[in-house]
């Protein structure tokens, strides 16, 4: 069974240039959720999608977005981006909301110069 | 307030020996699990072991091990027979009640270096 696949695994952008990370859940598996991870933070919720709906959103400014399409494939943007936003940004998927454990992607590291 | 606590930055452990990462939670919510995962340098987290506010016996998982001390809001890991692959980030998490879905509030993490 293939596990959680997050595109791309790195990139690099700069200052005020915006970003979409994609992520595929594990087949069957109908809730993804972003969570950013940094030196300085840690690990942070950013928002929950369940059924193509937004369940829930951590406390992020509204440059941070995400959706979910048909096929419980995610994708997060974030426009305008800021030095503070690089990160390792961490994709997970469970079969069911607010059931069992998150099963996590490699991430998707991005870099802001 | 935090609502996971690791306040072991950094540990290090013999093959062979175990080893007791600490992690202390906040909650007043009576539902609540608690999770650790651990993230080699790939950074991929991996699933461990969890634990259930209401299980009445601690969690296992081959040579993993939850001590779970409710009454002192302790979820300590326990990883028995270390071997020189567990050396990694370890992150215990919580997911509060019933209504928050998959929100998990994560500790700031204990790098765990095993030595041959």
């Amino acid at each position: 069974k293939a596990g959680v696949t997050q595109t791309p695994r790195y990139l690099i952008k700069t200052r005020g240039q915006q970003v979409t990370l994609s992520c595929s859940p594990i087949s069957g598996h109908r809730s993804v959720s972003w969570y950013q991870q940094t030196p300085g933070q840690g690990l942070q919720f950013l928002f929950e999608y369940f059924s193509e709906t937004q369940r829930n959103k951590g406390n992020f400014p509204g440059r941070f977005s995400g959706r979910q399409f048909s096929n419980s494939r995610s994708e997060m943007n974030v426009s305008t981006l800021e030095l503070g936003d690089s990160a390792l940004y961490l994709c997970a998927s469970s079969p069911g909301w607010n059931t069992g454990e998150l099963f996590f992607g490699e991430g998707s590291r991005l870099t802001v110069l | 307030a935090q609502k996971i606590t690791q306040t072991q930055p950094g540990m290090f452990v013999q093959e062979k020996e175990a080893v007791t990462l600490d992690c202390t939670y906040d909650t007043s919510d009576p539902s609540y699990g608690l999770f650790w995962y651990k993230q080699p340098s790939s950074g991929e987290m991996i699933f461990l072991i969890y634990q259930g506010s209401y299980d009445q016996q601690n969690a296992t998982e081959g040579r993993y091990s939850l001590n779970f001390q409710k009454a002192r809001k302790s979820a300590n890991l326990v990883i028995s027979a270390s071997q020189l692959g567990d050396s990694a980030m370890y992150f215990c998490a919580m997911r509060e009640g019933r209504t928050t879905g998959n929100q998990f509030y994560f500790g700031t993490g204990t790098s765990l270096t095993v030595i041959p």
